[in-house]
Order: C-alpha cells, then sequence, then structure tokens
C-alpha cells in the first residue's frame, strides 16, 4: 500500500522567515510527486516532479526530489502571510494512471 | 473558463437519505475522481474513472456509487447517509498522460445528522 509521511503537520512562523516543508513516501512504482496549495477551498497545483535531484521553482517557492531517499521537500523562501495554507504532497504510481496518494498535510500559519 | 464544477456546495442530510453529488468538467479529461477530506487525514480517493463507461474503487469506496456515461459527467451518490459521511468532497480530473496534475473542483461541505 501507497504512504505518504508529510511533516511537520503544523507550523508557524514569523513573515520574511524561510520555511522548509517535508515529504517522504513508499510506492511501489513511483511516476511523480506533485505539491499542491490549499488556502480554504480547493488544492491548486504548484509543482510536479518525476526526475531526481531536479529543482523546480516559482518565484519564492522551490521544491526537489530525492528519488533515492524517497523524498522531497518544499522551501518557501521570505514568507508572507498569503503563504498561510494547508500544502499537500501526493505521489501517482506507473501502474494506476492518474490516481493520487496524499499525505496528510502541513498546516502552515505566517503571522505578520 | 469553468473547469470542474460541483454541486452543492453545501449539504445537510438526515442519517438514511440519499443523495447524488454532481461533479462536470469541460477540459474533456480523460481521468475523474472522488476524494474525502477529514481533518488530520489528507485527501482519500473513494472512486475514479479512466474514461467514459469505465469505473473503479479507491481507497474508501463503502456507501458510495459512481458513474461516467459521458467524458464530462461524474456523479457520485450516497445511497443511505450515515454521520460517518460527514467530510468535504472533491472532485478533480486530469488528462490520465503520464504525470498529468489534477484540478479539483470547489469541494461540497455535507454534513450528515
Amino acid at each position: 500500500e501507497d504512504k505518504v509521511v508529510q511533516s511537520p503537520l503544523s507550523l508557524v512562523v514569523h513573515e520574511g522567515d524561510t520555511v522548509t516543508l517535508n515529504c517522504s513516501y513508499e510506492v511501489t512504482n513511483f511516476r511523480s510527486l506533485l505539491w499542491y496549495k490549499q488556502e480554504k477551498k480547493a488544492p491548486t497545483f504548484l509543482f510536479m516532479l518525476t526526475s531526481s535531484g531536479i529543482e523546480k521553482k516559482s518565484g519564492r517557492l522551490s521544491s526537489i526530489l530525492d528519488k533515492k531517499e524517497l523524498f522531497s521537500i518544499l522551501n518557501i523562501t521570505a514568507t508572507q502571510t498569503g503563504d498561510s495554507a494547508v500544502y499537500l504532497c501526493a505521489v501517482t504510481e506507473e501502474t494506476s494512471g492518474s490516481r493520487l496518494t496524499f499525505g496528510e498535510g502541513t498546516q502552515l500559519t505566517v503571522n505578520p | 473558463n469553468a473547469g470542474v464544477t460541483q454541486t452543492p456546495k453545501f449539504q445537510v442530510l438526515k442519517t438514511g437519505q440519499s443523495m447524488t453529488l454532481q461533479c462536470a468538467q469541460d477540459m474533456n479529461h480523460e481521468y475523474m475522481s472522488w476524494y474525502r477530506q477529514d481533518p488530520g487525514m489528507g485527501l482519500r480517493l473513494i472512486h475514479y474513472s479512466v474514461g467514459a463507461g469505465i469505473t473503479d474503487q479507491g481507497e474508501v469506496p463503502n456507501g458510495y456509487n459512481v458513474s461516467r456515461s459521458t467524458t464530462e459527467d461524474f456523479p457520485l451518490r450516497l445511497l443511505s447517509a450515515a454521520p460517518s459521511q460527514t467530510s468535504v468532497y472533491f472532485c478533480a480530473s486530469s488528462y490520465g498522460g503520464r504525470g498529468a496534475e489534477a484540478f479539483f473542483g470547489q469541494g461540497t461541505r455535507l454534513t450528515v445528522v
């Protein structure tokens, strides 16, 4: 059974801090790892990683995947109050199409 | 540009009642799925479909039925609602190809009393 574990489960920081969110996984035939941001409503897509060691970057957010050690990190630099959200990590398998297996999520709160 | 549309946004049911949650997408996506989200448990897959006429069970299928008669629509039926089905339900769709990300609807908050 596929398993995704995120840590920490919650995190409170001040504006301007840098945060690192962790996602480890156990998947039989790994295909991809995805990060989503969820603010109140629907999860919105951030990154998809399929190759190890390649960093995906968008503004202050970046993510890297380590397929050997089976984990990914999501970094947010110079945090803003608008970054407050639940960050979800999910994986897909080669044999199960686009099925997503999610972790529990990390609740990030950025205080002014 | 509608994307994935879910209705209703909120619903209160009595135990034993049945209802259908609607989901429609206008992106011609092959793959559609239903998730439920409960506190501390992330999103869990209920049922999914890889194309019209094809459905399969996910992680937590009991108490739910689905059908996929068209590419656009993927309704989720609760047969006899139970308090344990109180949750937020999300419908998602994707191209179904290699590594395609899923697009989510805005969710349905369901309370069963």
